[in-house]
């Protein structure tokens, strides 16, 4: 089955640890992004990515970076310059005029 | 002028009813009005798209009503039943900006029994 992968699916992070998110897609998709969910709240855009080897930063990159060495893994790492990270991060693909497609996230808490 | 406003945050409507979520927009050049409905713990999911050449689309009980002069789109949920209940997100794209989308906020939809 064609889709997103989100791993892991709840995640805990120190306080000044970096930890690294999964994104992976069997869809061959061009285009990836990564977004924030705060409890009741809409998507924020942190990074999205058109092409392998390129990205761009989203409304709140701060703190946080990307890498899209493959076309299929669009992984996102969450700095210790994040000072709030603790929310619900969701990856999503897209091909040209099609609809994005959404993995099923991954919960991030500060502990 | 790439905002897309979305009302209400949240809705309640009784078992059977209609539920309406609108959404409005400025950017004329927006030609892809999508909706999305994301379950708890989920990420979204699409339900219905429409593009400008129609003004309505209907999939089953759900409905996209689109007025093109009044930069609006709306969401219409017929004999809306507890399994609507999520939150649906409407979003607008164009193909100048290859069809990246612009999120409305959100509307958390509770369908009582």
């Amino acid at each position: 089955d064609g889709g997103i992968t989100q791993s892991p699916k709840y995640l805990f992070r120190k306080e000044g640890q970096n930890v690294t998110l999964s994104c992976e897609q069997n869809l061959n998709h061009d285009a990836m992004y990564w977004y924030r969910q705060d409890p009741g709240q809409g998507l924020r855009l942190i990074y999205y990515s058109q092409i392998v080897n390129d990205f761009q930063k989203g409304d709140i990159a701060e703190g946080y970076s990307v890498s899209r060495e493959k076309k299929e893994s669009f992984p996102l790492t969450v700095t210790s310059a994040q000072k709030n990270p603790t929310a619900f991060y969701l990856c999503a693909s897209r091909q040209g005029a099609l609809g994005y497609t959404f993995g099923s996230g991954t919960r991030l808490t500060v502990v | 002028q790439q905002q897309v406003k979305q009302s209400p945050q949240s809705l309640i409507v009784q078992k059977g009813g209609i539920s309406i979520i609108n959404c409005a927009y400025e950017n004329t050049a927006f030609d892809y009005f999508p909706w999305y409905q994301q379950f708890p713990g989920k990420g979204p999911a699409l339900l219905i798209a429409i593009r400008p050449d129609v003004s309505e689309k209907k999939e089953g009980r759900f409905t996209i009503s689109f007025n093109k002069s009044a930069k609006q789109f709306s969401l219409h949920i017929m004999d809306s039943q507890p399994g609507d209940s999520a939150t649906y997100f409407c979003a607008a794209g164009s193909m100048d900006s290859n069809y990246q989308l612009i999120w409305g906020a959100g509307t958390k939809l509770i369908i009582k029994p």
